[in-house]
């Protein structure tokens, strides 16, 4: 089982809609979580951290968080084609800091 | 400003050469990691350091070394052992030290094997 996992895609959807992804992790001891966003060929870079459970806003984006699940879920809203990318999922514990493959996102215009 | 430098961009390995990647931070973090990423692929864990002249093994550290003599630097050499090394190299510093904090990534270095 891999310790943080996300849907590869590519996730498709059109633009204004609410694009959702999707994150799972196996360490019930991870106590932060982070989702970046990446471009083709460039690195990551931060959209949101969460590490208590309940939702944290930012803009057009949402994180959420459910520990008791091993959950934790990124809702951009009003998708722009700006917003294709690949998302990535992390989760740290105790100095490991673990990615996920990454969810390919495509906004249509 | 502060930030977190790799270089070279571009590297080119022969068969049987040892390369070294180098990553330097001036942010004041205390650890830091390697990640391979291969095309379509996430970020794999090779290794990681948490303070000065300790460092653990990641999911795939087997064919790489690191140092970390100072708290500034974090250099990965890929051996020869490593057989397939041709992929995108990140390093990323963290501050432990704050719960609401992020990892921040130099500008990667893409290896090729020729």
């Amino acid at each position: 089982q891999k310790e943080v996992e996300q849907n590869s895609g590519p996730l498709s959807v059109p633009e204004g809609a609410i694009a959702s992804l999707n994150c799972t992790y196996s360490d019930r001891g991870s106590q932060s979580f982070f989702w970046y966003r990446q471009y083709s060929g460039k690195s990551p870079e931060l959209i949101m951290s969460i590490y208590s459970n309940g939702d944290k806003e930012d803009g057009r984006f949402t994180a959420q968080l459910n520990k008791a699940s091993q959950y934790v879920s990124l809702l951009i809203r009003d998708s722009q084609p700006s917003d294709s990318a690949t998302y990535l999922c992390a989760a740290y514990r105790e100095g490991k800091l673990i990615f996920g493959q990454g969810t390919e996102l495509s906004v249509k215009p | 400003d502060g930030g977190i430098t790799q270089s070279p961009k571009y590297l080119f390995r022969k068969e049987g050469q040892n390369v070294t990647l180098s990553c330097e931070q001036n942010l004041n973090h205390d650890a830091m990691y390697w990640y391979r990423q291969d095309p379509g692929q996430g970020l794999r864990l090779i290794y990681y350091s948490q303070i000065v002249n300790d460092f653990q093994k990641g999911d795939i550290a087997e064919g790489y070394s690191v140092s970390r003599e100072k708290k500034e630097s974090f250099p990965l050499t890929v051996t020869s052992a490593q057989k397939n090394p041709t992929a995108f190299y990140l390093c990323a510093s963290f501050d432990r030290g704050r719960l609401n904090t992020e990892a921040f990534f130099g500008q990667g270095t893409r290896l090729t094997v020729v």
